[in-house]
């Protein structure tokens, strides 16, 4: 069954510095990964997704992902950190072959706050 | 715009009462979903329909409903049947249902049990 771990559920750091948010997969076939950003009492939105066409994906606001296949990783990596980043982060993994309908498993989330 | 809309915002059930959630999209999807989203549990899939009147449960569907008569709409009924429903429940779409479909989500519905 597939499954996905994010490590740490707060996360702090300072505006300007590097933002790290960790994601490990479990999937027993090739999967799809995503990031999705909550703000808080809204809906989530897509900041970026890998479908491996390449590793390294490049999202929105300045984010970006690198899928490492020995490691089952996805982390989520900005260099700089903003105010307005402050938020939750999710993580989520689909399977490729056993198409359930775009099944979406998510991680518990990790909440990023960031401090001027 | 092309967007989903989730209405009401924030939903108030005595325990014992069906109430139903809206969720209607305007982007043409196929797909649509139901999720519940709890503290620290990240989201859980309650239903989805990748198809007018044809929809599958999901990981927690007991105690929950669903119809999908029409292509934008994707009602949500929590019943008297669940035990815990306070939530904040999340609808979402995507093109056709395909694993590396992109789900689009709605602003959520927020439902509280007195």
């Amino acid at each position: 069954a597939q499954s996905v771990t994010q490590l740490g559920s707060h996360v702090s750091v300072s505006e300007g510095a590097l933002v790290l948010l960790r994601c490990n997969y479990s999937s027993s076939v090739p999967p799809y990964l995503f990031w999705y950003v909550q703000y808080p009492n809204q809906g989530l939105q897509l900041l970026l997704k890998y479908t491996s066409a390449a590793t390294l994906v490049k999202g929105i606001n300045g984010f970006e992902a690198e899928f490492k296949k020995s490691e089952t990783s996805f982390h989520l990596t900005k260099p700089s950190a903003h105010m307005s980043d402050a938020a939750e982060y999710f993580c989520a993994v689909s399977d490729t072959f056993y198409n359930q309908g775009g099944k979406l498993i998510f991680g518990q989330g990790t909440e990023l706050s960031v401090k001027p | 715009d092309g967007g989903i809309t989730q209405s009401p915002k924030y939903l108030f059930r005595k325990e014992g009462q069906n109430v139903t959630l809206s969720c209607e999209q305007n982007l043409n999807h196929d797909a649509m979903y139901w999720y519940r989203q709890d503290p620290g549990q990240g989201l859980r899939l309650i239903y989805y329909s990748q198809i007018v009147n044809d929809f599958q449960k999901g990981d927690i569907a007991e105690g929950y409903s669903v119809s999908r008569e029409k292509k934008e709409s994707f009602p949500l009924t929590v019943t008297s049947a669940q035990k815990n429903p306070t939530a904040f429940y999340l609808c979402a779409s995507s093109i056709v249902g395909k694993s590396a479909d992109t789900q689009y989500f709605g602003p959520g519905t927020r439902l509280t049990v007195l």
